[in-house]
């Protein structure tokens, strides 16, 4: 069965500074899909990894996966307000061909300190 | 504008009371699911179809019945809800077959039964 984790579950960070959330994951999957949740809002795709290796950048996010480790990663670079939110990441239950089955980890929110 | 519409978006009632969610797509999507967040849970599929005619139990699929009689839509039934169907309810689509299944939610729907 397969189970997703992230950590931490709650991160409080200065505005500038950097740091990385974690999304582990127990059963083999080469897909691999971070989303963004505002309060009583709604998910809002950010990046979806493919393959081993796979690097996304848009801004001040880069997510990473690492099939081999089940392992990808959310780096945020010199931290602003507005990334204020709850990510998070969910893995396709298939390997070699997506089955859409996602399973969620429990995410993790971000509160960016000015 | 594409987009996955949901309605109602808040909705309280009593036990018993048997309820509709509506779920909406404009972007032709074969793939649709019905997820409910909890707190510290994450979000975990309840229902999924994968073309018209087409559905299937996801994880928690216990106190709920969908269809899909029409390629855009996909409602949630509770027959006759429970309190421990108070949740925050996302209905999902994406396109099905393809490497990059990026799921689109919709706006969410919270569902107090008291």
């Amino acid at each position: 069965e397969l189970k997703v984790e992230q950590n931490p579950l709650f991160l409080s960070m200065q505005e500038g500074k950097n740091y990385t959330i974690y999304c582990n994951y127990s059963t083999t999957s080469d897909r691999l899909y971070w989303y963004r949740q505002d309060p009583g809002k709604s998910l809002e795709s950010l990046f979806v990894l493919l393959s081993n290796g796979a690097v996304k950048q848009e801004g001040r996010l880069m997510a990473s996966l690492d099939t081999k480790a089940r392992l990808s990663t959310l780096h945020i670079t010199a931290a602003v307000h507005d990334l204020s939110a709850t990510y998070f990441c969910a893995v396709d239950e298939g390997y070699g061909g997506a089955t859409n089955k996602l399973i969620f980890g429990t995410g993790t929110l971000l509160a960016v300190q000015p | 504008e594409a987009q996955v519409t949901q309605n109602p978006r808040y909705l309280i009632t009593v036990t018993g009371k048997k309820l509709t969610v509506t779920c909406s797509q404009n972007m032709n999507h074969e793939y649709m699911s019905w997820y409910r967040q909890d707190p510290g849970l994450g979000l975990r599929q309840i229902y999924y179809s994968m073309n018209v005619e087409v559905t299937d139990k996801g994880d928690v699929p216990e106190g709920y019945k969908v269809s899909r009689k029409e390629k855009r839509n996909f409602p949630l039934i509770l027959e006759s809800p429970s309190p421990n169907q108070t949740s925050l309810y996302f209905c999902a689509s994406s396109l099905w077959g393809l490497d990059e299944n990026e799921q689109f939610f919709g706006p969410g729907t919270r569902l107090t039964v008291l």
